[in-house]
């Protein structure tokens, strides 16, 4: 079974700062990450993926993220956070090598980033 | 450009009554999923639909049925709505299935249960 962790409710951080989402996740096979931003009252939007190549992934709005095999993670980064970063983030999981087509999504983390 | 339309955006049911969820794409995706989402606990697959003419079960398909009524449009029943179904129901498409598309979603449709 394939499953993702986001182990922080909320993530707190100033404006101007560095911010990191955290996402551990388990498959049986080789995992397709992607990551997730809800505004409130809105609909999902994709970020970014990682299907195979480069560790390092860039998104939109000048996000990253960093797929780590050995530690089974794929961390949500910033350089810079701004307070409209502030939103809902969800990180998902696909096992490519079974035959389920789905994704499985983690709990989610808030991020609120203050002036 | 639309994407993915849901409706109603709100609902109250009494405990017993049935309501259909409508999503339609128009993006021209093969694939379509009804996601249910809950504080705490993320996203869960309820139905997905491949393609046109084919459904399958998600991780929580008790209490619910689909039905692709072409490859525009995938609706979500209740035919006997209960409490536990109170939730935010997202629809969403994808152009060649999950594995290396995104997915687009709907604003969603929040259901109350009374």
């Amino acid at each position: 079974a394939q499953s993702v962790a986001q182990p922080e409710d909320q993530v707190n951080v100033a404006e101007g700062n560095p911010l990191t989402v955290k996402c551990t996740y388990s498959v049986s096979g080789n995992p397709y990450l992607f990551w997730y931003v809800q505004y409130p009252n809105r609909g999902l939007q994709f970020l970014l993926k990682y299907i195979t190549g480069d560790n390092l992934v860039k998104g939109s709005y000048g996000f990253e993220a960093e797929f780590n095999k050995s530690q089974t993670s794929f961390h949500l980064k910033k350089p810079s956070a701004l307070v409209s970063d502030s939103a809902l983030y969800f990180c998902a999981v696909r096992d490519m090598d079974t035959g389920r087509r789905a994704l499985t999504f983690g709990s989610g983390t808030r991020l609120q980033v203050q002036p | 450009n639309a994407g993915v339309t849901q409706t109603p955006k709100f609902q109250v049911l009494k405990t017993g009554q049935s309501m259909t969820l409508q999503c339609a794409q128009d993006m021209n995706h093969n694939s379509m999923y009804w996601y249910r989402q809950d504080p705490g606990m993320g996203l869960r697959l309820i139905y997905y639909s491949a393609s046109e003419g084919t459904t399958d079960k998600g991780e929580v398909p008790n209490g619910y049925n689909v039905s692709r009524l072409n490859k525009r449009e995938f609706s979500l029943r209740l035919e006997s709505a209960a409490p536990s179904q109170t939730s935010v129901y997202f629809c969403a498409s994808s152009g060649r299935g999950f594995g290396t598309g995104e997915l687009f979603f709907g604003e969603g449709s929040r259901l109350t249960v009374l």
